[in-house]
């Protein structure tokens, strides 16, 4: 079975500041991954995901992550974060196959300083 | 068109008494997950329905946990004898198709057992 580490419970970076989130999970085929936010109070939104071809994955509001394969990685990165975007940031890899095999990591507090 | 939706936003409730918990799925959607997410943590699989097959239950933590989904869509969450550490938010999501592509959450239900 899979299973998603986020190796930093919290982080705490300065508004304009780069963010790097880190992302590890074990897997033994091809995963796919996502990145979820949860602002306070809300629901998940999902923020970019990977399933095949380019490594570097754009997604929404100017994030973007790139696939690792040999470290088994999938970073989240941002050159500048706003104050809006404190929230928890979660990690998580699915299967190419029927059933909930959906594995959350156990996500990333991130606090931004304006 | 509409997002995934549930309702009640947050339910207080005694010990020992049974609480549903009530997800409407985007329309079309052909599975819906519930997770549980107790404080600072991340998110539990609870159980996954697709289509008209039999749930995957393999997330519930007690017998006291349940989950049906009528005609394909709505679906109720329901936990007998609530204890103090059923306090969590749970939450719903659906997705189209077959395959863990990426889920559309709804908010959530803040259960509070006292």
């Amino acid at each position: 079975a899979q299973s998603v580490t986020q190796p930093d419970i919290h982080i705490t970076v300065s508004e304009g500041a780069s963010l790097e989130l880190r992302c590890n999970y074990s897997y033994g085929a091809t995963p796919y991954l996502f990145w979820y936010v949860q602002s306070p109070g809300q629901g998940l939104q999902l923020l970019l995901k990977y399933f095949s071809g380019d490594t570097l994955v754009q997604g929404i509001k100017g994030f973007e992550a790139e696939f690792k394969r040999s470290q088994s990685s999938f970073n989240l990165r941002k050159p500048s974060v706003q104050w809006s975007e404190a929230a928890e940031y979660f990690c998580a890899v699915g299967e190419d196959n029927y059933g909930q095999n959906f594995v959350f990591g156990p996500g990333t507090r991130l606090s931004v300083l304006p | 068109g509409a997002g995934v939706s549930q309702s009640p936003s947050n339910k207080v409730t005694e010990k020992g008494k049974d609480v549903e918990l009530r997800c409407d799925p985007i329309s079309g959607h052909t599975a819906l997950y519930w997770y549980r997410q107790s404080l600072g943590q991340g998110l539990e699989f609870l159980i996954y329905f697709q289509g008209n097959s039999a749930p995957d239950k393999s997330g519930l933590p007690s017998d006291r946990f349940s989950a049906e989904r009528t005609g394909g869509s709505v679906s109720t969450l329901t936990i007998q004898r609530t204890q103090q550490e059923d306090s969590a938010v749970y939450l719903c999501a659906s997705t189209y198709g077959d395959r863990n592509y990426e889920q559309y959450f709804g908010p959530g239900t803040r259960l509070t057992v006292t």
